[in-house]
C-alpha cells in the first residue's frame, strides 16, 4: 500500500523555467512533509518542509505548498538550475508523539536543460 | 549540526555470508536511529528504528537485524545474505521534538553475488 505518491518518476525543465514536483498521499493522519534532494551514490539531503497547519513554505527558490483537502503537495523550484538535476523524494510523518517514522515517495529525478 | 558516518560505502558479498553496516552520529545526543533501504528504481523503505540504547522496532519482516549498542552506534546484521538483501542502505537520525527533519548518511552500496 503505497501511502505516498510521487506519479511522475522523471521531469525534464528548461534552466531558468519553473520545476515543479508533485506528490499526494493517502493517509490523512500525516501532519508534517517534507522534500529531500538526492544526487547518485549519496544519501538524500533535507530540503524543505510544512506542517499541515500551514499550506505553503518558502526558502529560497523552493516552496512547499500543501492541499490538505485534496491530499496533495508540490515543490516549486525557480528559478531552475543545472545543479537542481536530482532524484526528489517527499515523505510524510503521521501524528503523534513520539512518531517519528517517515513514508517516503518513490521519487522523481528532475532534469534541468542547460 | 549532527554529522552520520556510515561504512563502507561499497561492499560486495556473496549469498549466505553475513554482514555488518556500522552507523555512527556525531553532533547529538539521544538521537532517533533509523535503517532505510532503497531498491534499484524504488523509493526508501525504512527497516529499523530505534528511540534509545537496545531498543530496535523492526518495520519489515526479512533476514535482517539492527543492534543500537551505544547511543549513538546503529548496526545493521544479517548472518546469511539472500540475493534480494542488495540495495543502497542508508542510515538517518532525528533528534528532538516537533517537526524536525531526519538526515541521512551518504548510504552503503550493497551488491550480492
Amino acid at each position: 500500500d503505497q501511502q505516498v505518491k510521487q506519479n511522475s518518476p522523471s521531469l525534464s525543465v528548461q534552466e531558468g523555467r519553473i520545476s515543479i514536483l508533485n506528490c499526494d498521499y493517502t493517509n490523512s493522519m500525516f501532519d508534517y512533509f517534507l522534500w529531500y534532494k538526492k544526487y547518485p551514490a549519496e544519501g538524500p539531503t533535507f530540503l524543505i518542509s510544512i506542517s499541515s497547519i500551514k499550506d505553503k513554505n518558502e526558502d529560497g527558490r523552493f516552496t512547499v505548498f500543501l492541499n490538505k483537502s485534496a491530499k496533495h503537495l508540490s515543490l516549486h523550484i525557480v528559478p531552475s538550475q543545472p545543479g537542481d538535476s536530482a532524484v526528489y523524494f517527499c515523505a510524510a510523518r503521521g501524528a503523534g508523539f513520539g512518531n517519528e517514522k517517515l513514508t517516503f515517495g518513490t521519487g522523481t529525478r528532475l532534469t534541468i536543460i542547460p | 549540526s549532527q554529522t552520520i558516518h556510515q561504512w563502507p560505502a561499497t561492499l560486495v558479498q556473496p549469498v549466505g555470508s553475513p554482514l555488518s553496516l556500522e552507523c555512527t552520529v556525531e553532533g547529538t545526543s539521544n538521537p532517533n536511529l533509523y535503517w532505510y533501504r532503497q531498491a534499484a528504481g524504488r523509493g526508501l523503505q525504512l527497516l529499523f528504528y530505534s528511540v534509545g540504547i537496545g531498543q530496535i522496532s523492526s518495520e519489515v519482516p526479512q533476514n535482517l537485524s539492527a543492534s543500537r549498542p551505544q547511543d549513538r552506534q546503529f548496526i545493521l546484521s544479517s548472518k546469511k545474505l539472500l540475493l534480494s538483501d542488495s540495495g543502497f542502505y542508508l542510515c538517518a537520525c532525528s533528534t528532538g521534538g516537533g517537526n524536525q527533519p531526519q538526515h541521512f548518511g551518504d548510504g552503503t552500496r550493497l551488491s550480492i553475488l
